[in-house]
């Protein structure tokens, strides 16, 4: 059964860039993409991009020009990185293992509180 | 405004069945074939219960089926438990841009 386990800084100030990796235990890491997708406090979930087991991505239109998820294969993990961050990232961010654009596993969740 | 629409919330009593709709509001959902349900409960994670229209994973209860007809596509719970009170999403993947896009979220109500 495969697990996910997320870890990254939870407060960040306007322009900084957060940064979260998600660990893989269980499974074949190759079988799945994986994806992150946040849910802003009180709002409903928004994806934000994938990540094949080959490295290929796909990004949400509203997000390219700031994101990017990385793989480290040999580790069973992948990451995510959003740069110049404003108090609209503010959200639980998840990472998830995705087959044919649906979502499981999920991890636990991780908030990001941007504030100067 | 998200290309899919869910009704903001519904309610049903235990033992009762009903039905949530997720209804493609635009072009942007151009293949209706890779629908998704999450349940998802106060501060957890969501939970896939149904995935490609009609399947449940393993371990997902048959009181929930998922259906789909023309642009709409519908999350139905019978023999309501308390339980099922959460927050659900629908969810389809768009190839035109590509992107996975997420309906706006039923709060469902058990009274």
């Amino acid at each position: 059964q495969v697990q996910l386990q997320q870890w990254g800084a939870g407060l960040l100030k306007p322009s900084e860039t957060l940064s979260l990796t998600c660990v893989v235990y269980g499974g074949s890491f190759s079988d799945y993409s994986w994806s992150w997708i946040r849910q802003p406090p009180g709002k409903g979930l928004e994806w934000i991009g994938e990540i094949n087991h080959r490295g290929s991505t796909s990004y949400t239109p509203s997000l390219k020009s700031r994101v990017a998820i990385s793989l480290d294969t040999a580790m069973k993990r992948f990451s995510l990185r959003l740069t110049s961050v404003a108090a609209a990232d503010t959200a639980t961010y998840y990472c998830a293992g995705g087959r044919s654009h649906w979502f499981d596993p999920w991890g636990q969740g991780a908030l990001v509180t941007v504030s100067s | 405004q998200s290309a899919l629409t869910q009704p903001a919330s519904l309610s049903g009593s235990p033992g009762q069945s009903i039905t949530i709709s997720c209804t493609v509001a635009n072009s942007d959902i151009d293949d209706f074939n890779f629908v998704s349900w999450y349940q998802q409960h106060p501060d957890k994670a969501p939970k896939l219960i149904i995935f490609d229209v009609y399947n449940r994973p393993s371990g997902i209860s048959n009181r929930f089926s998922g259906s789909k007809s023309g642009n709409t596509a519908s999350l139905a719970i019978s023999g309501l438990q308390t339980e099922d009170e959460a927050d659900y999403y629908c969810s389809s993947y768009s190839s035109n841009t590509p992107q996975v896009v997420f309906g706006g979220g039923t709060k469902l109500t058990v009274l």
